[in-house]
C-alpha cells in the first residue's frame, strides 16, 4: 500500500531554473495539498486542489504553480527557481466525504537551490 | 487568526519520563486538532486528534489535553522511549475556501535519552 508517493526524493538546481515535483497517491482522495517545511516554521500552504482540474492557492503561493490533470496526481511546478525556495516539499491528500479526516503525507522531497 | 502557537521549540526527557507540548491557538472557528509525529527524513504522520467538545483523548501512552476556553492543547507522553524521539507538530483545522485546511505550529523537536 503506497499511499503518498512523492518524486524525486532529493534535486539540487541552479538559480533561475525550472522544474516540476511530481505527487501521487493510491488512496483515491479528492482534496491533495503541497506544504513546504522550512526549520522553526512548521508547515505551510502552498497550494491545494479539491477535485480534478481544480486548484487554489495557499499561505505561499508566490514562485509556484500547480496542476491537477488525474485525481490521483498534482503536480508542483518551480517556473524561476530561488535560493528562497531551498526546503523540503510534502504533499498530502485526504479524503473528501468526512469532516475530520487526517491528511496523509509523503516522505518529502529535498530541494537546494544555488 | 490563523496562527498557532507552540512551544517549546525543543525538549530533552529522560526515558520513563512525561514529555508535555504545549499549543495555543486564537481562531475559535476551528474544530479538529491533530498532532503529528515526524522523523528524520520522513513525512508528518498523524499521531492522535481530539474534537474541540472533548476535553482529554488517550491513546495508549498519547494523550491529548483540550482546554476550550484557553484556547490551549497539549500532547502529554507517558513514559517516553527513545524511539519517541521526534519531531511533533500540533495542528489546527476548519473548513475554508471548500476544503478543510490545517494550520501548522512549528514544531518540537523531541530527544529522549536512555
Amino acid at each position: 500500500n503506497a499511499g503518498v508517493t512523492q518524486t524525486p526524493k532529493f534535486r539540487v538546481l541552479k538559480t533561475g531554473q525550472s522544474m516540476t515535483l511530481l505527487c501521487a497517491q493510491d488512496m483515491n482522495h479528492e482534496y491533495m495539498y503541497w506544504y513546504r517545511q522550512d526549520p522553526g516554521m512548521g508547515l505551510r500552504l502552498i497550494h491545494y486542489s479539491v477535485g480534478e482540474g481544480t486548484t487554489a492557492k495557499g499561505e505561499v503561493p508566490d514562485g509556484y504553480n500547480v496542476s491537477r490533470l488525474k485525481k490521483q496526481n498534482f503536480l508542483l511546478g518551480l517556473e524561476s527557481a530561488a535560493p528562497s525556495q531551498t526546503s523540503v516539499y510534502f504533499c498530502a491528500s485526504r479524503n473528501r466525504a468526512l469532516k475530520n479526516q487526517p491528511q496523509h503525507f509523503g516522505d518529502g522531497t529535498r530541494l537546494s537551490i544555488l | 487568526q490563523q496562527q498557532v502557537k507552540q512551544s517549546p521549540q525543543s525538549l530533552i526527557v529522560q526515558k520513563g519520563g512525561i514529555s508535555i507540548i504545549n499549543c495555543a491557538y486564537e481562531n475559535t472557528a476551528f474544530d479538529y486538532f491533530p498532532w503529528y509525529q515526524q522523523f528524520p527524513g520522513k513525512g508528518p504522520a498523524l499521531l492522535i486528534a481530539i474534537r474541540p467538545d472533548v476535553s482529554e483523548k488517550k491513546e495508549g501512552r498519547f494523550t491529548i489535553s483540550f482546554n476550550k476556553s484557553a484556547k490551549q492543547f497539549s500532547l502529554h507522553i507517558m513514559d517516553s522511549q527513545p524511539g519517541d524521539s521526534a519531531t511533533y507538530f500540533c495542528a489546527a483545522s476548519k473548513k475554508m475556501d471548500s476544503s478543510y485546511k490545517l494550520i501548522f505550529g512549528s514544531g518540537t523537536r523531541l530527544l529522549v535519552r536512555p
